[in-house]
């Protein structure tokens, strides 16, 4: 099947800017996501774009896409304490509803 | 509006047993879905239900499992007889039709076969 590769750790300190990556092989992605996991919860949508659009903003959180390397990032603005979780990267084709997941990222942050 | 709700939030049983999972979805989603993540791998998708038909079920591994939304509400995520290879998280997720219609997800249940 196709690929959706992610860092598994990040670890950043309270305040600071995370960036989260992800790249993914299928070409004909169109809808992109970013998913957020706490601790014994659900997955949480936090944003997604769409492949013909280079950024998107919201708030604290800030989506590159780079559509020719098939790359996908997840900014997070002077993170807090309560940012610590996973973040799973998902893409979906035009070809259907199902969601291709990467393994996820952990981020912890320290005071 | 009331989430994806999923049923139980846990269960532990033996192998070569049976056990059933449920989930509601968001109220006016015709879309419902069913995902699993096993212990250090992706959250996998197994398969879409359109209302009560399933529109795609490639996801799932093997004729043990069965899914059902008999009157395209709740679903039912069925085990029989269960494997230690079972084991992992299972999510749902449901959404509206239309394009670009995204999927929110329940709390998921964690499955544990002994």
């Amino acid at each position: 099947g196709e690929d959706v590769e992610q860092s598994l750790f990040l670890s950043v300190r309270e305040g600071d800017s995370s960036v989260i990556n992800c790249t993914y092989t299928d070409s004909s992605s169109t809808y992109l996501y970013w998913y957020k996991q706490e601790p014994g919860a659900g997955l949480q949508l936090l944003t997604y774009i769409f492949s013909n659009m280079d950024m998107k903003q919201d708030q604290r959180l800030t989506v590159l896409l780079n559509k020719k390397d098939k790359h996908l990032s997840l900014r997070i603005a002077d993170t807090q304490t309560g940012d610590s979780a996973i973040y799973f990267c998902a893409e979906s084709s035009n070809s259907g509803y199902a969601l291709n997941f990467g393994k996820g990222t952990s981020l912890l942050v320290t005071p | 509006e009331a989430g994806v709700t999923q049923f139980p939030s846990h269960s532990v049983i033996e192998k070569g047993q049976t056990v059933t999972l449920r989930c509601d979805p968001i109220s006016g989603h015709d879309n419902l879905y069913w995902y699993r993540r096993v212990m250090g791998k992706e959250i996998k998708f197994l398969l879409h239900f359109v209302k009560e038909s399933k529109q795609d079920e490639s996801g799932m591994p093997n004729n043990r499992f069965l899914a059902e939304r008999t009157g395209g509400t709740y679903s039912t995520l069925k085990v029989q007889p269960a494997e230690l290879e079972d084991s992992g998280v299972y999510f749902c997720a449901s959404s509206r039709t239309g394009t670009a219609q995204p999927q929110h997800f329940g709390d998921g249940t964690r499955l544990s076969i002994l």
